[in-house]
């Protein structure tokens, strides 16, 4: 069985930095692409980041270039997000997705893990 | 960038009523789109991928269609447990953007 389970989440002053990680199970994570999306209270899904599957490559969303920084261990099948710099409209559930794999290329969010509460506030 | 845009935000309809909820690309994506459902408190869930393939467990009483830049999500009969958020989402190319979603509720 496919299984993401993220922690990290927490309440942190505007500023401050926060590392969430996704440890996963059920597959063979050093095939696929992984992804971030998070979902302020309320509001619609956003795309955060992705990394290919043995970590060489990177993309991130404009609101979080240059603060937010994706990694993965696959020896420990897990997936981090590191966050600096954080602000208020960084609040949100942060959700760690699977892509695609390596033979199926471009495939959409499949497995989602439960999500992580990021409270960024005073 | 490419935008994704949803209509409608909201919509109600009545059990048993076809529901269509429209997506646009601003620039063709060929059939590199996806539905999701997002059930109020739940984790999102894939409905469709490629634009009208049904992921496996999804219902038949949904359906997509669409390239380019025009999709559309059918819902047949709507039921009650298709209250939900539904979200079109582009996925050849970064940044993967998600539509504004629509929220369908019975009338």
């Amino acid at each position: 069985e496919v299984q993401l389970v993220e922690s990290g989440g927490g309440l942190v002053q505007p500023g401050g930095s926060l590392r969430l990680s996704c440890a996963v199970s059920g597959f063979t994570f050093s095939s696929y692409w992984m992804h971030w999306v998070r979902q302020a209270p309320g509001k619609g899904l956003v795309w955060v980041s992705r990394m290919n599957n043995d970590g060489s490559t990177t993309t991130y969303a404009d609101s979080v270039k240059g603060r937010f920084t994706i990694s993965r261990d696959n020896a420990k099948n897990t997936l981090y997000l590191q966050m600096n710099s954080l602000r208020a409209e960084d609040t949100a559930v942060y959700y760690c997705t699977r892509g695609g794999d390596i033979l199926t290329g471009y495939f959409p969010f499949g497995y989602w893990g439960q999500g992580t509460l990021v409270t960024v506030s005073s | 960038d490419i935008q994704m845009t949803q209509s409608p935000s909201s919509l109600s309809a009545s059990v048993g009523d076809r529901v269509t909820i429209t997506c646009r690309a601003s620039q063709g994506i060929s059939n590199y789109l996806a539905w999701y459902q997002q059930k109020p408190g739940k984790v999102p869930k894939l409905l469709i991928y490629a634009a009208y393939t049904l992921q496996s467990g999804v219902p038949s009483r949904f359906s997509g269609s669409g390239s380019g830049t025009d999709f559309t999500l059918t819902i047949s009969s709507l039921q009650p447990e298709d209250v939900a958020t539904y979200y079109c989402q582009k996925y050849n190319s970064a940044p993967l953007t998600f539509g504004g979603g629509t929220k369908v509720e019975i009338k």
